[in-house]
C-alpha cells in the first residue's frame, strides 16, 4: 500500500487567498483525520471523516476553514480567505479499526506559508 | 476531557546514553497510549500503543513504554540512543471506547538531539 498522500508539499501565498490542501488516504482506511501542527500550539485536530462522514469539525478554528470528503480515496482541506495565522503544518492521517488497529498512519505534511 | 502532558520540551543526550522522555495523561476512564515519531520534514510515524495488558510496551527500533496507572503516566525509554533517534516525539491518548482512533488528543512534544 501506499502511505497517505499529501499535495501540495509546500504552499506559499498571499493574505486574503483561497487555499486547498488535498490528501489521499490509504486504501481501505475508513477513518480520516486533519490535524495542524505549529510551534505555539502544537498538533491540533481540526476535523474527522468516518465512511467519508464529518463526524467531529470542533476543531476547526472558524467559518474560514471548510473539508469534505466526497469519496473514501479523497479529501480536501479549505481556507478561503486564507490569513497569515494559518501558516503552519497539516498533517492527514487514516486508520481503520479493523486495519492496523489503534494506528494512525500520517502524511508527509503540506507546509502552508500565508504572507 | 483527556489531554496529555509532555514536560520536556528539548533533551540532549549523547550517543549510546540511555533515555527516558515523559508522558503524563488525563483521562477518565482506561485510556489508549501511543508514542509517535516525528523526523524533520516528516509525517508522524507510531512507535508503540499500549490498550491493555502486559503494562510495558515494546515497540519499534528498540523503544520501550510502562504505563504505570497510579501515576497517570506512560514514559517512554530506550537502553542506548543512536543518533538517528534524534526527532520529536509526541505521546497522545485515545479514548477507551473508540480503540484510540478517534480524536487523538497529542501532548506538545519532546524535541530530542543526540550529541556524538
Amino acid at each position: 500500500d501506499a502511505g497517505v498522500i499529501q499535495s501540495p508539499r509546500h504552499e506559499v501565498t498571499e493574505m486574503g487567498q483561497e487555499v486547498t490542501l488535498r490528501c489521499k488516504p490509504i486504501s481501505g482506511h475508513d477513518y480520516l483525520f486533519w490535524y495542524r501542527q505549529t510551534m505555539m500550539r502544537g498538533l491540533e485536530l481540526l476535523i474527522y471523516f468516518n465512511n467519508n462522514v464529518p463526524i467531529d469539525d470542533s476543531g476547526m478554528p472558524e467559518d474560514r476553514f471548510s473539508a469534505k470528503m466526497p469519496n473514501a480515496s479523497f479529501s480536501t482541506l479549505k481556507i478561503q480567505p486564507s490569513e497569515p495565522r494559518d501558516s503552519a503544518v497539516y498533517f492527514c492521517a487514516s486508520g481503520s479499526l479493523d486495519r492496523g488497529n489503534g494506528r494512525l498512519f500520517f502524511g508527509e505534511g503540506s507546509r502552508l506559508t500565508v504572507l | 476531557a483527556q489531554s496529555v502532558t509532555q514536560p520536556d520540551i528539548h533533551i540532549t543526550v549523547s550517543e549510546g546514553a540511555s533515555l527516558e522522555l515523559r508522558c503524563n495523561y488525563s483521562y477518565g476512564a482506561t485510556p489508549y497510549l501511543f508514542w509517535y515519531v516525528q523526523s524533520p520534514g516528516q509525517g508522524l510515524q507510531l512507535l508503540l500503543k499500549y490498550f491493555s495488558g502486559d503494562t510495558l510496551v515494546q515497540g519499534i527500533k528498540g523503544f520501550e513504554a510502562e504505563f504505570k496507572r497510579s501515576q497517570s503516566s506512560f514514559n517512554l525509554r530506550k537502553p542506548s540512543v543512536h543518533w538517528s533517534d534524534a526527532a520529536e516525539y509526541f505521546c497522545a491518548v485515545g479514548a477507551e471506547a473508540n480503540f484510540g482512533n478517534e480524536k487523538l488528543t497529542f501532548g506538545t512534544g519532546t524535541r530530542l538531539t543526540i550529541i556524538p
